[in-house]
């Protein structure tokens, strides 16, 4: 099966403590995305990785940090400089990053900060 | 920055009547796209509009582009209840990374 995975998909964690989202993605995309929702809000970019070893901050990159050491692999840290990190986190990919691109969600997870 | 705006923000309709949902953009786009988000699931592509006044129909769904391709709707037609969900446009801005509309949650009423 192809596709993007998102583990796990309900996260919670206790203010002040950092955690990572897992994003692995087999479809061999050059390109990844993490986007935040929040309820009935529309999706905001948070960082983007067109290329192994490198990323961009997208709009709301305060709080946020991301690595992308394998093509397959974007995962996202929320850490406690974050002042609202409960919201539902989805991984995108895209085959090159271009134009053109149809981006492929995961399932998202949905982290709650107690 | 680039701003985009979908209306209406709901929408509820009967079943069988027909919706639309309206994008608008600031500023000239070179692309834009379409998702489908259902109720507790994730965004999933629909279709890509790229050239001016270019209109693109999927079954009961139609996509249009706008001629100064500033803006973009999708009609459905006689809705049914496997319509429900939240349907976003997210134009490109140039750059590497999309923006996504505000979206429009459509409740279809059986």
């Amino acid at each position: 099966d192809g596709g993007i995975t998102q583990s796990p998909k309900y996260l919670f964690r206790k203010e002040g403590q950092n955690v990572t989202l897992s994003c692995e993605q087999n479809l061999n995309h050059d390109a990844m995305y993490w986007y935040r929702q929040d309820p009935g809000q529309g999706l905001r970019l948070i960082y983007y990785s067109q290329i192994v070893n490198d990323f961009q901050k997208g709009d709301i990159a305060e709080g946020y940090s991301v690595s992308r050491e394998k093509k397959e692999s974007f995962p996202l840290t929320v850490t406690s400089a974050q002042k609202n990190p409960t919201a539902f986190y989805l991984c995108a990919s895209g085959r090159q990053g271009r134009v053109s691109d149809t981006q492929y969600f995961g399932p998202g997870t949905r982290l709650t900060v107690l | 920055g680039q701003q985009v705006m979908q209306i209406p923000q709901y929408q509820h309709v009967q079943e069988g009547e027909d919706f639309t949902t309206y994008c608008n953009s600031s500023t000239t786009l070179s692309n834009i796209q379409w998702y489908k988000q259902r109720p507790g699931g994730h965004p999933v592509f629909l279709i890509q509009l790229v050239k001016s006044g270019e209109v693109k129909k999927q079954k009961r769904l139609t996509f249009q582009f706008g001629e100064a391709k500033k803006n973009s709707s999708l009609h459905i037609t006689a809705t049914q209840t496997t319509d429900v969900g939240t349907y976003f446009c997210a134009p490109h801005t140039g750059t590497y990374k999309y923006i996504f509309g505000t979206g429009t949650r459509l409740k279809v009423l059986a």
